[in-house]
C-alpha cells in the first residue's frame, strides 16, 4: 500500500525567501514520486517527477526536489520565492513500472508574503 | 496543452440529475484514470480503464460509472447527483505520463 503525508496544510514565506514544502511517503515497492501545482480555478500541472537515476530532480519554475530513500522523503524546494508561486502544491506517489493509480497528499497551500 | 481534452469545462446541474463527463486521450494512450478533487476528500482515484476494460476501482460511488470506447475516449457517468458530488473531475493517462493530466471538468450541483 502507498500513502503520502504533506506536513503543513498552509505554509507562508516572504518573497525572496526559501520555499520548503515537506512530503513523506510510504510505499511497499519502489515509487514514482511527483509534485504538482494547482493555481486557483485551474487544473493540475506537473512540476517535477522522480522515476529513477539522479535523486535530485529539477522541475519547472525553479523548483527542485530530492528523493531520500532512507528518510522516505521527497521535499520540494525553491531558493527564492516569487509572488507568482502562490498556489496549492500536491505531492504524489505511484508504484514504479506498474500501470497503477497515483496517490495524492492532501496538499499544501503556499502563501507568499510581500 | 497536455494533449488530453475534457468536456465540458464547467457543468452546473441540480440534485437528482445525471451527467456525463468526457475525456479524450492523446493518441496511443490505452489507459485512462479518473480522479475526483473535492473539498472534503481531496484528490482521489475513482476508476481506471485499459483498452476498453475496467482495470481498477478506487473510491467510486455506485451511482458513478465509467466506460472506455473503442476509440479510447472515456466517459464518466454520474447519476442521482447530490450536493457533495460537486468537485473537479480529472482524467489522466498512465502515471508515467502524468504531465498529461486533462484540464478537468468542474461540476457544480445545486
Amino acid at each position: 500500500a502507498q500513502s503520502v503525508t504533506q506536513l503543513g496544510s498552509h505554509v507562508s514565506v516572504s518573497e525572496g525567501a526559501l520555499v520548503l514544502l515537506r512530503c513523506n511517503y510510504s510505499s511497499s515497492v519502489p515509487p514514482y514520486l511527483f509534485w504538482y501545482v494547482q493555481y486557483p480555478n485551474q487544473g493540475l500541472q506537473l512540476l517535477l517527477k522522480y522515476t529513477t537515476g539522479a535523486t535530485l530532480v529539477k522541475g519547472i519554475n525553479g523548483f527542485e526536489a530530492e528523493f531520500k530513500k532512507s528518510e522516505t522523503s521527497f521535499h520540494l524546494t525553491k531558493p527564492s520565492a516569487h509572488m507568482s508561486d502562490a498556489a496549492e502544491y500536491f505531492c504524489a506517489v505511484s508504484p514504479m513500472n506498474r500501470d497503477d493509480k497515483i496517490i495524492f497528499g492532501k496538499g499544501t497551500r503556499l502563501h507568499i508574503l510581500p | 496543452d497536455s494533449g488530453v481534452t475534457q468536456t465540458p469545462k464547467h457543468l452546473i446541474t441540480a440534485t437528482g440529475q445525471r451527467v456525463t463527463l468526457r475525456c479524450s486521450p492523446r493518441s496511443g494512450d490505452l489507459s485512462v484514470y479518473w480522479y475526483q478533487q473535492s473539498l472534503d476528500q481531496g484528490l482521489q482515484f475513482l476508476i481506471q480503464y485499459y483498452n476498453g476494460e475496467e482495470r481498477a476501482k478506487g473510491n467510486i460511488l455506485e451511482r458513478f460509472s465509467a466506460q472506455q470506447f473503442p476509440d479510447l475516449h472515456s466517459e464518466l457517468n454520474l447519476s442521482s447527483l447530490e450536493l457533495g458530488d460537486s468537485a473537479l473531475y480529472f482524467c489522466a493517462p498512465t502515471p508515467a505520463d502524468t504531465q498529461y493530466f486533462g484540464p478537468g471538468t468542474r461540476l457544480t450541483v445545486l
